[in-house]
């Protein structure tokens, strides 16, 4: 079974920085690309970053590019999201999911809180 | 950008009852090499992760319940659930996976009439 744990979130100040984790496991992890997708509170999904399996091919949401980088470690079967100059606008929970095309794996998020 | 809208924004329908989703995109999601429209189509519950339903617009997910089904191509979607269920009741979003930026619709929050 497809398990999917992300960690690493918390309050933060504006401006400050953030490494968020996502643990993978029941699958063959270094295979498949890897996904950020973020929900601010009460608002809709938006898709933050993708990653390949092996690291090839990455894409940014116009939103974060320049302040978030998406990495991953296969060894680990682990994606990480290291984020900086964060505002208050990246408040937000961060689900990390696998891609075969759609989205078919969710973790159960991490919430970053970022105030002033 | 690929602009998604689904509508209408919430909908309320009676137990038993067909509710229908609708998500238009801002260009063609059809894949010219495979022939199949790249759309997804999500439920989340709420305290609950988004789950994925629907693929290539129309493939169910293993494990869902057959009174979901997904419809359209080229630019228009549908979602409709046969005959609703006391558990479907969350927020559904449309998803187009053609090109990056990945982009969402705004969802649907389906609700108990």
């Amino acid at each position: 079974e497809v398990h999917l744990v992300e960690s690493g979130g918390g309050l933060v100040q504006t401006g400050g920085s953030l490494r968020l984790s996502c643990a993978a496991s029941g699958f063959a992890f270094s295979v498949y690309s890897m996904n950020w997708v973020r929900q601010a509170p009460g608002k809709g999904l938006e898709w933050v970053s993708y990653m390949t399996g092996s690291s090839t091919t990455i894409y940014y949401a116009d939103s974060v590019r320049g302040r978030f980088t998406i990495s991953r470690d296969n060894a680990r079967n682990s994606v990480y999201l290291q984020m900086n100059s964060l505002r208050d606008d990246d408040t937000a929970v961060y689900f990390c999911t696998t891609s075969n095309g759609a989205l078919d794996h969710w973790g159960r998020g991490t919430l970053v809180t970022v105030s002033s | 950008d690929i602009v998604m809208t689904q509508s209408p924004d919430s909908l309320a329908v009676s137990l038993g009852e067909r509710a229908t989703i609708n998500c238009k995109s801002s260009q063609s999601v059809l894949s010219s090499s495979n022939n199949k429209n790249s759309l997804a189509w999500y439920q989340q519950k709420p305290g609950q992760p988004p789950k994925l339903l629907i693929y290539w617009a129309s493939t169910r997910e293993s494990g869902v319940p057959d009174r979901f089904s997904g419809s359209g191509s080229g630019t228009d979607f549908t979602l409709t659930i046969s005959s609703l269920q006391a558990e479907d009741v969350a927020v559904y979003s449309c998803q187009q996976y053609y090109s990056f930026p990945r982009t969402f619709g705004q969802g649907t929050k389906l609700e108990i009439k």
